[in-house]
């Protein structure tokens, strides 16, 4: 059964500094998705990853993806409030199958 | 453009009641699914389908039913529901034949038994 597995779950951030969101997962797969959900919303994809080596960006967000070693990283540099928001992974073998979500909230 | 919709947006029902959630998709996708989202436990799907006529289970299947009678529209059933059942539904599709796989979500449907 694939298992991902997200860390931190809950991340406190103090604007401005930079910090990063792990997913590591226990299949061979090559493609990877990150997701957005804010409170009481729907889930909006961040970014989609299909290859080994794989690295996207998107203003304050970055994310790659290490195929060998079963690990993609979700890079936050200088945090600022908008982005406070629950985060997933979700691996893709035959279906999705999601990490718990890391909860970011960023303080002044 | 609608994208993804879910209807109805909240339901409250007691223990043993049926309803139906209706999922609705513009975007001519060919898969559909249904996912339930726990506190802490990310979202699991209940069931999929990957085309018109056809349904498949998920992780978490029991005490749930599907149809997809017209690709656009794909339904979930619960035929006596159970505490337990107490979640938050989101419907998503895709379309498998880009490279992407990507899923579009819907607003989700909050579903609250007593």
């Amino acid at each position: 059964e694939l298992k991902v597995e997200q860390n931190p779950l809950f991340l406190s951030m103090q604007e401005g500094k930079n910090y990063t969101i792990y997913c590591n997962y226990s299949t061979t797969s090559d493609r990877l998705y990150w997701y957005r959900q804010d409170p009481g919303k729907s889930l909006e994809s961040l970014f989609v990853l299909l290859s080994n080596g794989a690295v996207k960006q998107e203003g304050r967000l970055m994310a790659s993806l290490d195929t060998k070693a079963r690990l993609s990283t979700l890079h936050i540099t200088a945090a600022v409030h908008d982005l406070s928001a629950t985060y997933f992974c979700a691996v893709e073998e035959y279906k999705l199958s999601f990490g718990a979500g890391t909860t970011v909230t960023v303080r002044a | 453009n609608a994208g993804v919709t879910q209807t109805p947006k909240f339901r409250v029902l007691k223990t043993g009641q049926s309803m139906t959630l209706l999922c609705a998709q513009d975007m001519n996708h060919e898969y559909m699914y249904w996912y339930r989202q726990d506190p802490g436990m990310g979202l699991r799907l209940i069931h999929y389908s990957v085309g018109e006529g056809t349904t498949a289970k998920g992780e978490v299947p029991d005490g749930y039913n599907v149809s997809r009678l017209k690709k656009q529209n794909f339904l979930l059933g619960l035929e006596s529901a159970a505490p337990s059942q107490t979640s938050v539904y989101f419907c998503a599709s895709s379309e498998r034949r880009t490279n992407t796989g990507e899923l579009f979500f819907g607003e989700g449907s909050r579903l609250t038994v007593l």
